[in-house]
């Protein structure tokens, strides 16, 4: 399953509403996933089943979607959110990753 | 607090081999699922293979299927990476990563903080 994360670079600025979009080839329900990479470091997970929070992520990060359609939205853009953020599909093995979407100042 | 440490990494030949290791601790290791997932200099993620909590299931990428081998030892609480046949596009920081929930295929929730392979003569 292939998954294609819009855009692949976002300029935003501190305040900013940000939504990102990952696009499965097939049909994945919500088995759907998306984590935060800063740089030389490990990923960070932020949202799973498409839509849940994780524990002690910020409420400002939301995600939404099922089937082959995912957005991942940040409410209002922290200098700490500037990062990469990757899809990734449960739903059937090989498990894949979209491609990121850099997030810049 | 729950943690993964990996190990094993370095400059290797290609066609050689190389096994990685992941510790973990301070949580039950025996009861998760594990992944390990890749990303090349300046590339994005790459997701390895996965073995269940008990490593009677294991799944594979299509780039190393048939040359890599996951396997875990529940009694040191260590996941492995047998890599074997490298080629130059393997080279990546290596991370480990453990399934969120007890004995079900989830998000990973928790990482190690990478360990470097590079295959080049």
């Amino acid at each position: 399953i292939q998954l294609t994360q819009s855009p692949s670079f976002l300029s935003a600025s501190v305040g900013d509403r940000v939504t990102i979009t990952c696009r499965a080839s097939q049909g994945i329900s919500s088995y759907l996933v998306w984590y935060q990479q800063k740089p030389g470091k490990a990923p960070k997970l932020l949202i799973y089943a498409a839509s849940t929070l994780q524990s002690g992520v910020p409420p400002r990060f939301s995600g939404s979607g099922s089937g082959t359609e995912f957005t991942l939205t940040i409410s209002s853009l922290q200098s700490e959110d500037f990062a990469t953020y990757y899809c990734q599909q449960l739903n059937s093995y090989p498990l894949t990753f979209g491609g990121g979407t850099k997030v810049e100042i | 607090q729950m943690q993964l440490v990996e190990s094993g990494g370095g400059v290797v030949q290609p066609g050689g081999s190389l096994r990685l290791s992941c510790a973990a601790s301070g949580f039950t290791f025996s009861s998760y699922g594990m992944h390990w997932v890749r990303q090349a200099p300046g590339k994005g993620l790459d997701w390895v293979a996965f073995i269940r909590y008990d490593g009677t299931n294991e799944n594979y990428g299509d780039s190393v299927k048939g040359r890599f081998t996951i396997s875990r030892d529940n009694s040191k609480n260590t996941l492995f990476l047998q890599m074997t046949s490298l080629r130059a596009e393997d080279t990546a920081v290596y991370y480990c990563a453990k399934d969120r929930r007890l004995r079900f295929l989830d998000a990973s929730d928790i990482w190690g903080q990478g360990t470097m392979v590079t295959v080049s003569s």
